[in-house]
């Protein structure tokens, strides 16, 4: 069964250090997103991203945050100066759209980011 | 408002027995409502999912009953099993203006053996 693969598994940073979190979605799949879950507690929205572009941010995702797809393949997220409070887990996602964007997500297995 | 509020926060239930979670929304524009079944240290994946226009979706032991009216929607896990003890998350989507999904807090499902 395909698979949304993420590395690293885990990554542990200093504060104020940028991270790139990487991802390679579903080969066929058209919208990407990353969501985050910080320990215990709900899986909470970050961006979409379709047509090379993104198409909703949440108010966590402010300047701070970056994504790109660089190559086709792979799917970053970049966040510039860590803080403390952006320990947490990071998800991708990927759908094919054929229903509708968001019917249907695979989620990777995540970056679980510790921030130190 | 665009939150999905998520009940119970943890469940117990003995082996064989019937599972229920509670959903509830307030953002009518909501066009699709997933759950996502996440074992620890997985990401989530989806389990079962059902469109506004249908009342019910039945797949194998596990069922969504949908009330429109009352906004909102349940999963049902029939026959519980051990191997079914995990997070389950519902979530609420939305195709217009962006695309994104919204998930609830999640539900803490111990099965007993």
């Amino acid at each position: 069964e395909p698979e949304v693969t993420q590395t690293p598994s885990h990554q542990v940073t200093q504060m104020g250090q940028e991270v790139i979190l990487r991802c390679v979605p579903i080969s066929n799949h058209l919208y990407f997103y990353w969501y985050r879950q910080i320990l215990g507690q709900k899986v909470e929205f970050l961006v979409s991203f379709y047509n090379n572009e993104i198409s909703e941010k949440s108010e966590i995702f402010d300047d701070q945050f970056s994504v790109e797809r660089p190559d086709g393949s792979n799917f970053t997220l970049k966040i510039r100066s860590t803080k403390l409070e952006d320990s947490a887990m990071y998800f991708c996602a990927s759908s094919d759209g054929s229903q509708g964007a968001n019917y249907g997500y695979t989620f990777g297995s995540g970056t679980r980011l510790t921030v130190v | 408002q665009q939150q999905v509020k998520q009940s119970p926060q943890s469940l117990i239930v003995q082996k064989g027995g019937i599972s229920i979670i509670n959903c509830a929304y307030e953002n009518t524009a909501f066009d699709y409502f997933p759950w996502y079944q996440q074992f620890p240290g997985k990401g989530p994946a989806l389990l079962i999912a059902i469109r506004p226009d249908v009342s019910e979706k039945k797949e194998g032991r596990f069922t969504i009953s949908f009330n429109k009216s009352a906004k909102q929607f349940s999963l049902h896990i029939m026959d519980s099993q051990p191997g079914d003890s995990a997070t389950y998350f519902c979530a609420a989507s939305l195709n217009t203006g962006g695309f994104k999904t919204i998930f609830g807090a999640g539900t803490r499902l111990f099965v007993k053996a």
